[in-house]
């Protein structure tokens, strides 16, 4: 079935340091989310995206919807330690429904 | 504000027990998601509901059942339990209209089976 692969699959960095993660597909998609699950918690949304080019910003967070619409991308500028978690991409799919599917998910540890 | 409640927050049971997962959506949310994420793995749709109907299917065991009920709550009920049911389970709401926006997820069901 649809996949929405993520990458890094990982990533170590060191506090202050940029981030950028992306989100590919072989589908088409009309909304894209990006999500962040701490340990033990459920995932927390935090930008979702609705038209291909566009860029959207949460604090030190910023996310864009590509042009192609198969693809998406996360940065997180100047790192702290409480970003740490798992970040997964989602996106309704088969479009039209109202379910999500999730990416494979990039994990991010910040060393201090 | 409310959010989105799960009960238990952690369950153990053994092979083929049975187990009922409850949620909680945010009020006035009429259709809710559930979600299985085992170790390291992405969340798994596997069931939703909208005004008590079931709405959409996922990747949902037949030894599995849920339900919406007239409050809205949910419940997901599973039975003849494996070891490898042992994940994460995620309940999410929204109204029904607004899921552009994004589910609002709960912190989960932990299920144990040994």
């Amino acid at each position: 079935g649809q996949q929405l692969n993520q990458s890094p699959q990982s990533m170590f960095i060191q506090e202050g340091e940029d981030v950028s993660m992306n989100c590919t597909s072989s589908s088409i998609f009309n909304t894209w989310l990006w999500y962040k699950q701490e340990p033990g918690e459920g995932p927390v949304l935090l930008i979702a995206l609705y038209k291909a080019g566009e860029l959207t910003s949460n604090g030190r967070l910023t996310a864009q919807f590509g042009i192609t619409r198969k693809d998406s991308f996360l940065n997180i500028s100047a790192s702290i330690p409480s970003d740490v978690g798992i970040y997964f991409c989602a996106g309704h799919h088969p479009p039209g429904t109202y379910k999500y599917i999730f990416g494979t998910g990039t994990r991010l540890k910040v060393l201090a | 504000a409310a959010g989105v409640i799960q009960s238990p927050r952690h369950l153990i049971k053994e092979k083929r027990e049975t187990a009922t997962l409850k949620c909680y959506p945010i009020p006035r949310h009429d259709t809710v998601y559930w979600y299985q994420q085992g170790p390291g793995q992405d969340p798994q749709f596997l069931i939703s509901f909208y005004e008590k109907m079931q709405s959409d299917k996922g990747s949902i065991p037949d030894r599995f059942s849920a339900q919406q009920f007239s409050d809205y709550h949910s419940e997901l009920n599973m039975s003849s339990l494996e070891l490898g049911d042992s994940a994460l389970y995620f309940c999410a709401s929204s109204l029904r209209g607004d899921q552009d926006y994004g589910y609002t997820f709960g912190s989960g069901t932990r299920l144990t089976v040994v």
